[in-house]
């Protein structure tokens, strides 16, 4: 059973600083990776889809990288602003389409 | 155009009660999904459709059931609301699997069951 672990559970920075989140994941046999971002009350923004076969998909402020054969992947995100606190969610595709969501690393941006 | 809408946004249901939670989506998407979302943790699927007319059930189902007799609604269904189902509840639809095909979000329905 695919398993998917983000660490920090949390994370608290000034702004402007750089900063990586890290979602590692059980059985490497995935075909997508997806990085969401969740705002209080309100649902999933899709940020970044990596295909398997990619090394990194670049939007903006935000860089996702995947490592299948380490089962790993990392969100950057570059000059941190106090818009861009939320929690993100990191989310793999399974055989069948099925999504494996962690449990997500709630970041909070200081002015 | 209005993506994934879901109703309520808040309920309080007693232990025992009934209720549905409604789902729509306009973009003629073939799939979609039902997760709940437990404080502090990531989503679960409860319930997910290929196609109207078809559904499966996901990881968590015990206690749900859904239908699917059109492309545009998929509601989810408690016949027997328990403290446990105590929730976030979020709709998602897929137009269908592929490579670059994300699964879009509705707002999420807020569920208390005392």
């Amino acid at each position: 059973k695919q398993e998917v672990t983000q660490i920090p559970a949390a994370l608290s920075v000034p702004e402007g600083e750089n900063l990586v989140l890290n979602c590692s994941f059980t059985d490497s046999a995935i075909y997508n990776l997806q990085w969401f971002r969740q705002d209080p009350g309100k649902g999933l923004t899709s940020l970044l889809l990596i295909q398997s076969s990619q090394r990194e998909q670049t939007s903006g402020r935000l860089n996702a990288s995947l490592d299948k054969s380490s089962g790993r992947s990392t969100l950057y995100i570059a000059a941190s602003q106090p818009g861009d606190s939320a929690t993100y969610l990191c989310a793999v595709y399974n055989a069948g389409n099925m999504l494996t969501f962690g449990g997500g690393t709630r970041l909070m941006v200081k002015p | 155009n209005a993506g994934v809408t879901q109703t309520p946004k808040f309920r309080i249901l007693k232990i025992g009660q009934s209720m549905t939670l409604q789902c729509t989506q306009d973009m003629n998407h073939n799939y979609m999904y039902w997760y709940r979302q437990d404080p502090g943790m990531g989503l679960k699927l409860i319930y997910y459709s290929v196609g109207a007319g078809i559904t499966d059930k996901g990881e968590v189902p015990n206690g749900y059931n859904v239908s699917r007799s059109t492309t545009e609604d998929f509601p989810l269904r408690l016949e027997l609301a328990a403290p446990s189902q105590t929730s976030v509840y979020f709709c998602a639809s897929q137009k269908e699997p592929g490579l670059q095909e994300t699964q879009y979000f509705g707002p999420g329905t807020r569920l208390l069951v005392l």
